[in-house]
């Protein structure tokens, strides 16, 4: 079975310091896995994917991801916060090759201070 | 512009009242999906339809009901057997899959029972 663990529920950066959003997953075969924004009263974007190819995968506004299979890990990071970065983000895992569900975390809340 | 939209943006009903949520879209793709979205929780499916006139219970299905007569709409209609109907309800869409992972999400519909 496959689940989707985003470690911190909310993270606080002031503008032009780094983000860590941090995600570890479980799945039995080879996962997809996806980070979405959500702003506040919003649908989700899509932020970045990663399917098979390259490990570390470059998304939207800056912000990229890395896949580490030894430690089932997919952390979003961005080297410098933007106000507009204040936002919910959502790990998302789907097992490739099946039917199945995506599976989301519970999302990660993103202030930032000015 | 191509997209989704959802309405009514807000939404109150009494107990014991069914209420249908609109979604549109005009982006020509095949599937379409309901996710019910609960502070903290993350995302759950509750219907998807991946052609006209076909649709399949995702992992909350129980209360809610769809149709899918139009390759442009995917109404959901919350009736008074769900227990809880108190979420955000986002409608997405994509020409894939589900675990493709590639979803175009509208804004959102807020229901709220008193």
């Amino acid at each position: 079975a496959q689940s989707v663990t985003q470690l911190d529920s909310h993270v606080s950066v002031s503008e032009g310091t780094p983000v860590l959003l941090r995600c570890n997953y479980s799945s039995s075969y080879s996962p997809s896995l996806f980070w979405y924004v959500q702003h506040p009263n919003k649908g989700l974007q899509l932020l970045l994917k990663y399917t098979s190819a390259a490990t570390l995968v470059k998304g939207i506004n800056g912000f990229e991801a890395e896949f580490k299979k030894s430690e089932t890990s997919f952390h979003l990071t961005k080297p410098s916060a933007h106000m507009s970065d204040a936002a919910e983000y959502f790990c998302v895992v789907s097992e490739r090759g099946s039917q199945g569900n995506l599976i989301f975390g519970k999302g990660t809340k993103l202030s930032v201070k000015p | 512009d191509g997209g989704i939209t959802q309405s009514p943006k807000y939404l109150f009903r009494k107990e014991g009242q069914n209420v249908t949520l609109s979604c549109e879209q005009n982006l020509n793709h095949d599937a379409m999906y309901w996710y019910r979205q609960d502070p903290g929780q993350g995302l759950r499916l509750i219907y998807y339809s991946q052609i006209v006139n076909d649709f399949q219970k995702g992992d909350i299905a129980e209360g809610y009901s769809v149709s899918r007569e139009k390759k442009e709409s995917f109404p959901l209609t919350v009736t008074s057997a769900q227990k809880n109907p108190t979420a955000f309800y986002l409608c997405a869409s994509n020409n894939g899959q589900l675990n493709t992972g590639e979803l175009f999400f509208g804004e959102g519909s807020r229901l709220t029972v008193l």
